[in-house]
């Protein structure tokens, strides 16, 4: 079956590192690759989206990659801050489908 | 900013009742989501709508469960009997492009439902 795997327990660091996190899908083709951030109580918000003949986008402090041969994306917050604590969902869209199908999440929690 | 929003944000029923959750998408979006997520889980696809009507539904989206465009700014997903199972914070979704252009999609708040 498909599985969508991000890591389960909470990434604490320190204000001003890097932060990465990982995404790994299992029995998958995804056409293309979202991250998405999520506070308590509140709905997903859009952060990048990265297409399967992509190998690296970024957006600010954000960067994305995308290797298909290894089945992972790797999500990186550069020059950390309190305000980037939260849970970061990856999702995975395939190309004959409209539904997002979304990992369960990476808590993450940056200290001053 | 355009937003999508939802109504209400905390919906309690008894068990067997029919709920409606409201949405308003974002005004020139052309595809409509609905996805739940169970405290402490993850958020799971429901069904997508485009061009007044289903163009993708999961396995949880059975016969209780029906979408709606009643007018041109609503979306409306109804749970006609409600389980206890129900319970789960439900998400409506929109986006510009669907299937063809894979384009980000914009959440909503979301409506609480508790199922008692």
């Amino acid at each position: 079956s498909q599985k969508i795997e991000q890591n389960s327990e909470a990434l604490n660091i320190q204000e001003g590192k890097t932060a990465t996190l990982t995404c790994n899908y299992t029995n998958y083709s995804p056409a293309y690759l979202q991250w998405y951030r999520q506070d308590p109580g509140r709905g997903p918000v859009f952060l990048l989206l990265i297409r399967e003949n992509e190998k690296e986008k970024r957006k600010e402090r954000l960067k994305v990659t995308f290797d298909t041969t290894l089945k992972q994306s790797l999500f990186h917050i550069t020059a950390s801050q309190p305000a980037d604590s939260a849970t970061y969902l990856c999702a995975l869209g395939a190309n004959s489908g409209y539904a997002l199908n979304f990992g369960k999440g990476t808590s993450l929690l940056v200290t001053p | 900013e355009p937003e999508v929003t939802q109504t209400p944000s905390h919906q309690v029923t008894q068990m067997g009742q029919e709920v409606i959750l409201r949405c308003v998408p974002i005004s020139n979006h052309l595809y409509f989501y609905w996805y739940r997520q169970i405290l402490g889980q993850k958020v799971e696809f429901l069904v997508s709508f485009y061009n007044n009507e289903i163009s993708e539904k999961s396995e949880i989206f059975d016969d209780q469960f029906s979408v709606e465009r009643p007018d041109g700014s609503n979306f409306t997903l109804k749970i006609r009997s409600t389980k206890l199972e129900d319970s789960a914070m439900y998400f409506c979704a929109s986006s510009v492009l669907g299937l063809a252009g894979h384009s980000e999609q914009f959440f909503g708040p979301g409506t609480r439902l508790t199922v008692l």
